[in-house]
């Protein structure tokens, strides 16, 4: 069955500070990974997503992410992080049929 | 993509009464799903409902609680049954476009029972 761990229940930085926040899958083949961003009392937001090839990809916002699949990770980064990046980011796994969702990450920026 | 319309957004229900809750999609998908993401949770997965089969519910969901309809391409319900505080959350739609890429959400419905 998959499977999501995010790690980290929340975590702090300081605004332009680097970012990283962890997720781990389990599947029993390549999946298609997610992060999404949830703000206060907001939807649903995609940042990114891995489907195959580029392990390193892009998402909005400034955000990234790697695919590692001898580690079972993929997770997201951000060189400099803004004050408006205060929000909760749940990492996804979908194996063709239906997305799970990581407890989620809740981020806190400090000025 | 795809534009969702959830209803309602919003409902105060007393214990042991039932909410249906309707999710309307702008273009013809197959897979639809309901999630529940309970006060500072994360978003579980309730059941997969696709058109012209029965629904498929997640471990620790039934369909007694949780009845699901699917009648077409574009729309479907989820009931909360017999509602108890404990099932006060946030009940979200979701589909899967045809390219398989991502899900789009409705804005939710807020559920608060007394």
């Amino acid at each position: 069955a998959q499977s999501v761990t995010q790690p980290d229940i929340h975590i702090t930085v300081s605004e332009g500070a680097s970012l990283e926040l962890r997720c781990n899958y389990s599947y029993g083949a390549t999946p298609y990974l997610f992060w999404y961003v949830q703000s206060p009392g907001q939807g649903l937001q995609l940042l990114l997503k891995y489907f195959s090839g580029d392990t390193l990809v892009q998402g909005i916002k400034g955000f990234e992410a790697e695919f590692k699949r001898s580690q079972s990770s993929f997770n997201l980064r951000k060189p400099s992080v803004h004050w408006s990046d205060a929000a909760e980011y749940f990492c996804a796994v979908d194996g063709g049929f239906k997305t799970i969702f990581g407890a989620g990450t809740r981020l806190f920026v400090k000025a | 993509s795809a534009v969702i319309s959830q209803k309602p957004s919003r409902d105060i229900c007393q214990r042991g009464t039932s909410l249906t809750i309707q999710c309307q999609v702008d273009s013809q998908v197959t897979m639809m799903f309901w999630y529940r993401q309970q006060p500072g949770q994360s978003l579980t997965l309730i059941a997969t409902a696709n058109q012209g089969s029965e629904a498929t519910y997640e471990s620790g969901f039934v369909i007694d609680k949780f009845p699901i309809s699917r009648p077409n391409l574009t729309f479907s319900t989820l009931t909360v049954s017999n509602m108890s505080p404990e099932d006060s959350s946030i009940y979200l739609c979701s589909v899967r476009t045809g390219d398989n890429e991502k899900l789009f959400f409705g804005s939710g419905t807020q559920l608060s029972v007394l």
